[in-house]
């Protein structure tokens, strides 16, 4: 299985422009999220996702959209980039929690490495 | 805001010995999860002990957690220099997302 792939790994875009990031997982997880991790602030939660068709906000939501139509893909959307944007991005996926409501493991993808100039 | 701080911010130890690193969050938690990462990589999921545990074990790693302190430990016995990366603390209070802490930068020298 691939797991959880991102694409593009790098990318840089120009202050205003949009872009797309994707990802996709083949593990059928209802669960999916997009973290920014920058240097020492750790992984951020920017939205996520607990099944097809619904998304929520995390903690640092602001610039970005999400949307869910497939439980494979939950792609990140850029509106108008700006330098305070510039970042690794991760995708996550795991799985519905089990008995008592536990959330399991989080698998990640490689990363996107962004620069806005 | 982060909900778990890592301690220390880094660690240097020589192949062989031991590491430890800490762990404190702010709210109550329904289980809370260890990861790695490779310089580069994406979190790879080391281990997860729930709030109703008090220790666990996997391989070379020793994880504790102190509900009533609100804290866990890492330890890694016999480090190797594979063992190089950071380390992340995760708290899964809600059932639909994890909220990691700030990380631990383990250098584990040959």
């Amino acid at each position: 299985n691939a797991g959880v792939t991102q694409t593009p790994k790098f990318q840089v875009l120009k202050t205003g422009q949009s872009m797309t990031l994707q990802c996709a997982q083949d593990m059928n997880h209802e669960y999916m999220s997009w973290y920014r991790q920058d240097p020492g602030m750790g992984l951020r939660l920017i939205h996520y996702s607990v099944g097809a068709g619904i998304t929520d906000q995390g903690e640092v939501p602001n610039g970005y959209n999400v949307s869910r139509s497939t439980t494979e893909d939950f792609p990140l959307r850029l509106l108008s980039a700006a330098p305070s944007q510039t970042s690794v991005y991760f995708c996550a996926s795991n799985p519905s929690p089990g008995t008592g409501g536990f959330v399991a493991e989080a698998f990640f993808g490689q990363g996107t490495r962004l620069t806005v100039v | 805001s982060q909900q778990g701080e890592e301690d220390p911010q880094a660690l240097s130890i020589q192949e062989g010995e031991n590491a430890t690193m800490n762990c404190s969050y702010k709210t109550s938690i329904n289980n809370l999860q260890w990861y790695r990462q490779n310089s580069g990589r994406g979190l790879v999921h080391l281990i997860l002990i729930r709030s109703n545990e008090r220790e666990k074990h996997s391989g070379r790693l020793r994880v504790t957690l102190d509900t009533s302190k609100k804290s866990s430990s890492l330890l890694i016995t016999a480090s190797r220099a594979a063992d190089t990366a950071s380390y992340f603390c995760a708290t899964g209070g809600l059932p639909d997302k994890l909220i990691f802490g700030t990380g631990t930068r383990l250098q584990v020298f040959p």
